[in-house]
């Protein structure tokens, strides 16, 4: 069974721009969550998507916003991109029952804002 | 306790060496706890994840205790070895009626050397 991917694998781009990055989750995986890991933050959790719809959200501001697809695929959306939004940025899947289902994660977008 | 913490930051064993961390997490509307290992330049890969005050569980050399009532679960590794090198993540889960909060540790990073 394939894992989860995430596309691209690293992305730079400038401030003001905005950026789309892509999940696709194991095959028959229906829940879908978005981390970001920074040196000084950790990892923290921006949002879940579960059958198309946001079920959880971290603490973010609307510049970030996901949606997910019909085939459970998941993209995320940064507009206007700060600096301070450079990051790793790591998909996971899991089955979508509740959330002691166990998490895959993808290997993660490194997103640079120059 | 209101965030996740995570105790030591890092760890510098000997190969054969017994260690544990800590995972302090809010006790009230606990729902559950993860456990992840992370291996630089690769995906965090989950461990465990425990649900009931006093839950033990184990994989190979690798166990975790839980206590939900003070709000603290325990990491052990039995006769560390080189390839054990990474950083331990645990991350609370509490269920605020609505919606699941999520909060990850920032880590307890374990380096074993021979």
């Amino acid at each position: 069974k394939a894992g989860v991917t995430q596309t691209p694998r690293y992305l730079i781009k400038t401030r003001g721009q905005q950026v789309t990055l892509s999940c696709s989750p194991i095959s028959g995986h229906r829940s879908v969550s978005w981390y970001q890991q920074t040196p000084g933050q950790g990892l923290q959790f921006l949002f879940e998507y579960f059958s198309e719809t946001q079920r959880n959200k971290g603490n973010f501001p609307g510049r970030f916003s996901g949606r997910q697809f019909s085939n459970s695929r998941s993209e995320m959306n940064v507009s206007t991109l700060e600096l301070g939004d450079s990051a790793l940025y790591l998909c996971a899947s899991r089955i979508g029952g509740p959330t002691t289902d166990t998490q895959y994660f993808g290997p993660g977008t490194r997103l640079t804002v120059l | 306790i209101l965030n996740v913490e995570q105790s030591p930051q890092s760890l510098h064993v000997q190969e054969g060496d017994s260690t544990n961390f800590t995972c302090s997490f809010p006790s009230s509307n606990f729902y559950a706890l993860h456990w992840y290992r992370w291996e630089t330049a690769k995906s965090p890969e989950a461990l465990f994840v425990m649900t009931l005050n006093g839950d033990e569980k184990k994989k190979g050399r690798i166990s975790a205790t839980l206590n939900t009532k003070e709000g603290y679960s325990y990491l052990y590794i039995k006769g560390s070895q080189p390839e054990d090198s990474a950083t331990y993540l645990c991350a609370s889960i509490q269920n605020t009626g609505t919606a699941s909060k999520l909060t990850f540790g920032t880590g307890t990073r374990l380096q074993v050397t021979l």
